[in-house]
C-alpha cells in the first residue's frame, strides 16, 4: 500500500526567507507526486507534480519541488516567503499503475509565515 | 467555467436522517472523486468513479453510497447520519489515465454536522 508522510505539523518562517515543507513516500514502483494548497474554508489547488523528467519540478505561485528517489522524498520549497502564503499544504502519491487517478495524502502541513 | 462544484455548502443532521450531496463538473473529466477531511487525517476516498454507470470503493466507504448517472455529476448519499460522518466532504474530478494529466481538481467543499 503507497503512503505519504508529512513530518511537521506546522512551519514557520519569516517574509522573505526561503521555506521547506517536507514530504517523504512509500509506493511500488516509479512514483507519480503532488503538491496540493489549501487556503481557510477552501478545497484543494493543485501547486505541482512529478511525473518523470527532472528531479526539481516548477509549479504556481513561485513554489518548486525537488524529487529525491533515494530518500524517497519530495519536498516543496520556495526561496523566498510571502505571508500570503500561509496555507494547509498536502503532499500526494499516486501508483503508477492502475485505472484510476487514485491518490493518498498526506496529513498535511500548515504554513505560517509571519512579517 | 465553474470547475467543480459542490452543494450545499453546510448542512446538519440528526443521526439517522438522510441526505444527499451533489457534485458537478464542467470539464468534461472522466473520472470524479469523493474523500472526506477530518483534523490530522488529511483527505480519505470514500467512493471513486472512472465513468458515467460505474462507481468504486476508496479507503473509507462503509456507510455512504454514490452514482453517478451523468458523466458530470456524482452524487454522495448518507442513508443513516451518524456523528462520525461529521467532517467536510471534498469532490474532485480528473481527466482518464489516458490522458498523461493526473492531477484532480476539488469543489470548495461541503462542512456536514450530524448532532
Amino acid at each position: 500500500a503507497q503512503s505519504v508522510a508529512q513530518p511537521e505539523d506546522q512551519v514557520n518562517v519569516a517574509e522573505g526567507n526561503p521555506l521547506t515543507v517536507k514530504c517523504t513516500y512509500s509506493v511500488s514502483g516509479n512514483p507519480y507526486l503532488f503538491w496540493y494548497v489549501q487556503y481557510p474554508n477552501r478545497g484543494l489547488q493543485f501547486l505541482l507534480k512529478y511525473i518523470t523528467g527532472d528531479n526539481l519540478v516548477k509549479g504556481s505561485y513561485g513554489f518548486e519541488a525537488e524529487f529525491n528517489k533515494s530518500q524517497t522524498s519530495f519536498h516543496l520549497k520556495k526561496p523566498s516567503a510571502l505571508v500570503s502564503d500561509s496555507a494547509l499544504y498536502f503532499c500526494a502519491v499516486r501508483a503508477p499503475t492502475g485505472t484510476a487517478s487514485k491518490l493518498t495524502f498526506g496529513t498535511g502541513t500548515r504554513l505560517q509565515v509571519t512579517l | 467555467n465553474a470547475g467543480v462544484t459542490q452543494t450545499p455548502k453546510f448542512r446538519v443532521l440528526k443521526t439517522g436522517q438522510s441526505m444527499t450531496l451533489l457534485c458537478a463538473q464542467d470539464m468534461n473529466h472522466e473520472y470524479m472523486y469523493w474523500y472526506r477531511q477530518d483534523p490530522g487525517m488529511g483527505l480519505r476516498l470514500i467512493h471513486y468513479s472512472v465513468g458515467e454507470g460505474t462507481t468504486a470503493k476508496g479507503e473509507v466507504p462503509d456507510g455512504y453510497n454514490v452514482s453517478r448517472l451523468k458523466k458530470q455529476n456524482f452524487l454522495l448519499g448518507l442513508e443513516s447520519a451518524a456523528p462520525s460522518q461529521t467532517s467536510v466532504y471534498f469532490c474532485a474530478s480528473s481527466y482518464s489515465v489516458w490522458s498523461g494529466s493526473y492531477e484532480q481538481y476539488f469543489g470548495p467543499g461541503t462542512r456536514l454536522t450530524v448532532t
